[in-house]
């Protein structure tokens, strides 16, 4: 079993619905989780940082974390055909130089 | 926020020829790089942790005669493939984090925008 599960998709939505992105883990140490984007032949760009359990906001954007589940989200609103990439949750733990990620979620926003 | 640059972007080589990338922090020194390799429709695997002054750490199963890392200062680290073959084409990317956080969140990890190699 990987450390960090995610569904690969790909996930197809229409433009304007909201997406909501999910990786669950095993490991209980985490403590910092990230949400990162990565278009096609691009490097990985930081969407969302959240320390430990809660939501995070930033615009269209939505991140949870539930600790006590091992389970952590990205929510998306009002999609655009813009947003269309991959999305990789990674998380570390306090102690660790490390990231662990997920496999990432393919989504695709049609017009 | 903070900027990782990485370069070539893109090369193409021959077999048997070695190939270097390099891995500049623009506006943040690091200690420490990540060099991650990704393959099409895969997500990141770790390669090996660069430390600057010191020996790179490598991950299971990544020859690191193949695949030389050197982090000869605070903001530049060289990843080579050395006596490249068509199995070592991929997407090559590097990572750093500024630990001040200065310039970004202290724990954030930012990425560059990756290398792709062909060997043909």
């Amino acid at each position: 079993q990987k450390e960090v599960e995610q569904d690969p998709g790909p996930l197809s939505v229409p433009e304007g619905a909201i997406v909501s992105l999910n990786c669950t883990y095993s490991n209980s140490a985490f403590q910092y989780f990230m949400w990162y984007r990565q278009y096609s032949r691009k490097g990985p760009e930081l969407l969302m940082y959240t320390y430990s359990s809660g939501n995070k906001e930033d615009g269209r954007f939505t991140a949870q974390v539930d600790k006590s589940s091992k389970y952590i989200s990205l929510f998306i609103r009002d999609s655009q055909p813009s947003d269309s990439a991959t999305y990789l949750c990674a998380m570390r733990s306090n102690a660790g130089n490390m990231l662990t990620f997920g496999g990432g979620t393919r989504l695709m926003v049609k017009p | 926020g903070a900027v990782v640059s990485q370069h070539p972007s893109w090369v193409i080589c021959k077999s048997g020829t070695s190939v270097k990338i390099e891995c500049r922090s623009l506006d943040f020194q690091a200690t420490t790089m990540f060099w991650y390799r990704q393959f099409p429709k895969q997500s990141l695997m770790l390669m090996a942790t660069s430390n600057e002054g010191s020996k790179a750490t490598y991950e299971q199963g990544v020859e690191k005669d193949k695949f030389l890392i050197n982090h000869a200062s605070l903001t530049l680290s060289t990843l080579t493939v050395t006596s490249a073959h068509p199995e070592d084409s991929s997407f090559y990317i590097c990572s750093a984090r500024d630990l001040t956080g200065a310039v970004s969140g202290a724990n954030v990890l930012t990425f560059g925008a990756g290398s792709r190699l062909t060997v043909l």
